[in-house]
């Protein structure tokens, strides 16, 4: 059974640091890995999709990696914002079950 | 186009009560999987559905219950409502492979008091 495991569970930066979240899979027969932003309360947000063949994937600030091998995805955030604020979530979905992560607490400092 | 979306937004049922959740999926999409969210929990598997059959289910009570419509919305039923129940339930919609990933609705706030 696939397990999830995001670290750190919760970080602080000044804004416009840069900074790294980390997420490990046990199983590496993943079909994609997709990062999310969940803000309080609300649903989740899609940031990046990186599917088994591919080894990275780029929007704007934001920059996720892939390396099934080792079963670790990192999300990159470039020049942190307040407006980043939120938690973090990766998933991993194999054998039509997307499995999340605990999530790391993100919060950019003015 | 328009998103996943969920109703209601926010609902409080009583303990014994039992409740119906919709989930409307972005068109074209075939799959919908539903989750619950508490803070000691995280994120978890209810089931998912794909042209009207249940494909996958995860770890919940038999009180727990879902399907799936012709035009791909899908509802979800919790039956003899218990205070542990009270979470945020989401819904995901996708093409149905994996390749495409997961688009969220903004989730029901199921409080059972």
């Amino acid at each position: 059974k696939q397990e999830v495991t995001q670290i750190p569970a919760a970080l602080s930066v000044p804004e416009g640091e840069n900074l790294v979240l980390n997420c490990s899979f046990t199983d590496s027969a993943i079909y994609n890995l997709q990062w999310f932003r969940q803000d309080p309360g609300k649903g989740l947000t899609s940031l990046l999709l990186i599917q088994s063949s591919q080894r990275e994937q780029t929007s704007g600030r934001l920059n996720a990696s892939l390396d099934k091998s080792s079963g670790r995805s990192t999300l990159y955030i470039a020049a942190s914002q307040p407006g980043d604020s939120a938690t973090y979530l990766c998933a991993a979905y194999n054998n039509n079950d997307m499995r999340f992560g605990a999530g790391t607490r993100l919060t950019v400092k003015p | 186009k328009a998103g996943v979306t969920q109703t209601p937004r926010y609902l409080i049922k009583t303990r014994g009560q039992q409740v119906t959740l919709s989930c409307s999926p972005i068109s074209g999409h075939r799959s919908v999987s539903w989750y619950q969210q508490t803070p000691g929990q995280g994120l978890q598997f209810l089931f998912e559905y794909f042209s009207e059959t249940q494909r996958n289910k995860g770890n919940f009570p038999g009180r727990f219950s879902g399907r799936q419509f012709s035009n791909s919305r899908s509802e979800m039923n919790v039956s003899t409502l218990e205070l542990g129940d009270s979470a945020l339930y989401l819904c995901a919609s996708s093409h149905g492979q994996a390749k495409y990933g997961y688009t969220f609705g903004s989730g029901t706030r199921l409080t059972v008091v």
